[in-house]
């Protein structure tokens, strides 16, 4: 069963505009860590922000934040005022708890292409 | 700067070689991971490790095992390449769940192509 699911495949921004990218999430675990990455033409991954399971308050770092909404699932990764070095794949990432030994699983990815 | 270097960023190999994509970090990280990643998948974890000696199959280990004989070093072997293996295979490294960094470090990848 998918576990991590990342409905958008591409998405388009205007610069300086905000976006959201989509990532709902499953599983059966209570304790468990979300997190984003980044992966430029380059083709590093780049970790970008994390959000724990028992946080209240969703984490932002930078011009990067999250929507967490446990009890549907998800977490969204909210970019604002895009750059046009934004362009890129986002992945959306889980790491379960012990039931799931602490493995970390990735979404399909979601391309987004800042325009200028 | 910490960093995780894998061996080589493009490979070439034949069917039926056997093949060794080799990972180092200078992190002191217990935790070591072999994703590989291709176009509308993601990241698939292929083996990861907790310590020295240990490891534990992830979502695709068919086809593929593992060797950490030391703590920073993660090897991923290809007993027999075939041409499904060809993909991205990014290594990764981290510290233990709960001890207050949770994000990966990653590799720059291996672009692994069987012919």
């Amino acid at each position: 069963a998918q576990k991590i699911t990342q409905t958008q495949p591409g998405m388009f921004v205007q610069e300086k505009e905000a976006v959201t990218l989509d990532c709902t999430y499953d599983t059966s675990d209570q304790s468990y860590g979300l997190f984003w990455y980044k992966q430029p033409s380059s083709g590093e991954m780049i970790f970008l922000i994390y959000q724990g399971s028992y946080d209240e308050q969703n984490a932002t770092e930078g011009r990067y934040s999250l929507n967490f909404q446990k009890a549907r699932k998800s977490t969204n990764l909210v970019i604002s005022a895009s750059q046009l070095g934004d362009s890129a794949m986002y992945f959306c990432a889980m790491r379960e708890g012990a039931t799931g030994g602490f493995k970390t699983i990735f979404g399909a990815g979601t391309r987004l292409f800042v325009k200028a | 700067d910490v960093k995780v270097t894998q061996s080589s960023r493009y490979l070439v190999k034949r069917t039926g070689e056997k093949v060794f994509l080799e990972c180092v970090q200078d992190m002191d990280h217990e935790n070591m991971f072999w994703y590989r990643q291709d176009p509308g998948l993601g990241l698939r974890l292929i083996y990861f490790s907790y310590d020295v000696k240990m490891k534990e199959k992830g979502d695709i280990p068919e086809g593929y095992s593992v060797s950490r004989e030391k703590k920073e070093r993660f090897s991923l072997i290809l007993e027999s390449a075939s041409t499904n293996q060809t993909s991205m295979y990014l290594c990764a490294s981290s510290l233990l769940p709960g001890t207050g960094d949770y994000g990966y470090t990653f590799g720059s990848g291996t672009r692994l192509t069987v012919v």
